[in-house]
């Protein structure tokens, strides 16, 4: 089983700032990485796929880059919407499909 | 429009059993595979099942379910179950239903609570 390693846990940002949150594969996913957003009592929705293709609809703020190891998901000038969950699950080695622990991306 | 709508859930005790659905719609529900997603409250998410599109011929559990929960899929009725048997208190949490797309779970419905408790 591939575990998936977020860091940091939480990450405290200013609205209109940037972040950068980072996910580790224990092996190579290639590129086969998404990231998921979740807000409280919501489900999650995918935001990045291929580990750098944004998701229908989703805006040119959210950028994500890597492949093999070590990936990141960059939110440039946060929203307030953005304030929120992420996770990040791989789809390279399955079963299982396995997601990070989540970043908590809250505002400071 | 894709939706995906849950039910099934509630309250149930150690050792009990429960069955959860999954109404798909907006979408040729039989040409995609599903999955169930959990999430323990304050937890991050888990897969726990998936069964392939149309014939259902290709079923995988996570190994915390294997041998107590069974999925299937109704493609006439365009749903999908999860039989859970033998619950435990650590099985309580919202369970998701996702649809799998060309690579991620591109869909996924709002969420049915199961609490396990005596």
């Amino acid at each position: 089983e591939i575990v998936m390693t977020q860091s940091p846990a939480t990450l405290s940002v200013s609205p209109g700032e940037s972040a950068t949150l980072s996910c580790r594969a224990s092996q190579s996913v290639s590129s086969n990485l998404a990231w998921y957003q979740q807000k409280p009592g919501q489900a999650p929705r995918v935001l990045i796929y291929g580990a750098s293709t944004r998701a229908t609809g989703i805006p040119a703020r959210f950028s994500g880059s890597g492949s093999g190891t070590e990936f990141t998901l960059t939110i440039s000038s946060l929203q307030s919407e953005d304030f929120a969950v992420y996770y990040c699950q791989q789809y390279n080695n399955w079963p299982p499909w396995t997601f990070g622990q989540g970043t908590k991306v809250e505002i400071k | 429009e894709v939706q995906l709508v849950e039910s099934g859930g509630g309250l149930v005790q150690p050792g009990g059993s429960l069955r959860l659905s999954c109404a798909a719609s907006g979408f040729p529900f039989s040409s995609y595979s599903m999955n169930w997603v959990r999430q323990a409250p304050g937890k991050g998410l888990e897969w726990v099942s998936y069964i392939s599109s149309t014939s259902s011929n290709t079923i995988y559990y996570a190994d915390s379910v294997k041998g107590r929960f069974t999925i299937s899929r109704d493609n006439a009725k365009n749903s999908l179950y999860l039989q859970m048997s033998s619950l435990t208190a650590e099985d309580t949490a919202v369970y998701y239903c996702a649809r799998r797309g060309m690579t991620t779970f591109d869909y996924w419905g709002q969420g049915t609570l199961v609490t396990v408790s005596s």
